[in-house]
């Protein structure tokens, strides 16, 4: 069935350094994209969200491109900091924002200080 | 914090039970989705409730139900516990069917089946 996947399953990045979190997706139809940071023992936290007609969105710290030719999507974190570890989700629906989140199995980033 | 609440925070039981787990959605939300998520995997869709009626399932058997009350909250219930039921269950909160708001999740309940 259709699914999103993630090309590293562990990240570990100097802090300062910038981060980049890769997803692939293989639903053509999808037509929005998700990024959820999870800290151990609680649930996933939204960080910054694309619909298809977009192909970049920035937010503070983070930037989101999706590449709809090769179903990629990636997460950039700028300036890392210890905080920012945990496991980062991306997802996708064919539904909107309010459809049914198909999730990958995720990426633990480690920052090291 | 996300203003979606849930309880309990962890729950045990045998094979066998029934359990019914909470979630309060976040002011002004009216759709409740719930998800599972087994330890190292990503959550899974179990269904969604929009204004009090089942709106998509996903591919769980008829033992998983829900209820949406008229102030939004939402139950998710699973009968005739299995072992692969031990799980975190989250259920996330959205604004207006077919609107711009995105899935803020709860912290979810810790179900250990044993």
């Amino acid at each position: 069935g259709e699914s999103v996947g993630l090309h590293l399953p562990t990240l570990s990045v100097q802090e300062g350094d910038n981060s980049i979190i890769n997803c692939a997706y293989s639903n053509s139809a999808s037509d929005y994209f998700i990024w959820y940071k999870q800290e151990s023992g609680k649930g996933p936290q939204f960080i910054i969200d694309i619909r298809s007609n977009m192909d970049k969105r920035q937010g503070q710290r983070v930037t989101v491109l999706l590449n709809k030719t090769v179903k990629h999507l990636s997460l950039q974190i700028a300036a890392t900091q210890p905080g920012d570890s945990a496991v980062y989700f991306c997802a996708e629906s064919w539904g909107g924002s309010q459809g049914n989140l198909i999730f990958g199995k995720g990426t633990k980033l480690s920052v090291k200080p | 914090e996300t203003g979606v609440t849930q309880s309990p925070t962890h729950l045990i039981k045998t094979r066998g039970q029934q359990v019914t787990l909470r979630c309060s959605s976040q002011s002004g939300h009216n759709t409740v989705s719930w998800y599972q998520q087994a330890l190292g995997q990503g959550p899974q869709f179990i269904f969604q409730y929009y204004r009090e009626e089942e709106n998509g399932r996903g591919n769980f058997p008829p033992r998983f139900s829900g209820l949406q009350f008229p102030n939004y909250s939402s139950e998710l219930n699973v009968n005739a516990l299995e072992l692969d039921d031990s799980a975190l269950y989250l259920c996330a909160s959205s604004g207006t069917l077919g609107g711009l708001d995105t899935q803020y999740f709860g912290p979810g309940t810790r179900l250990t089946v044993l």
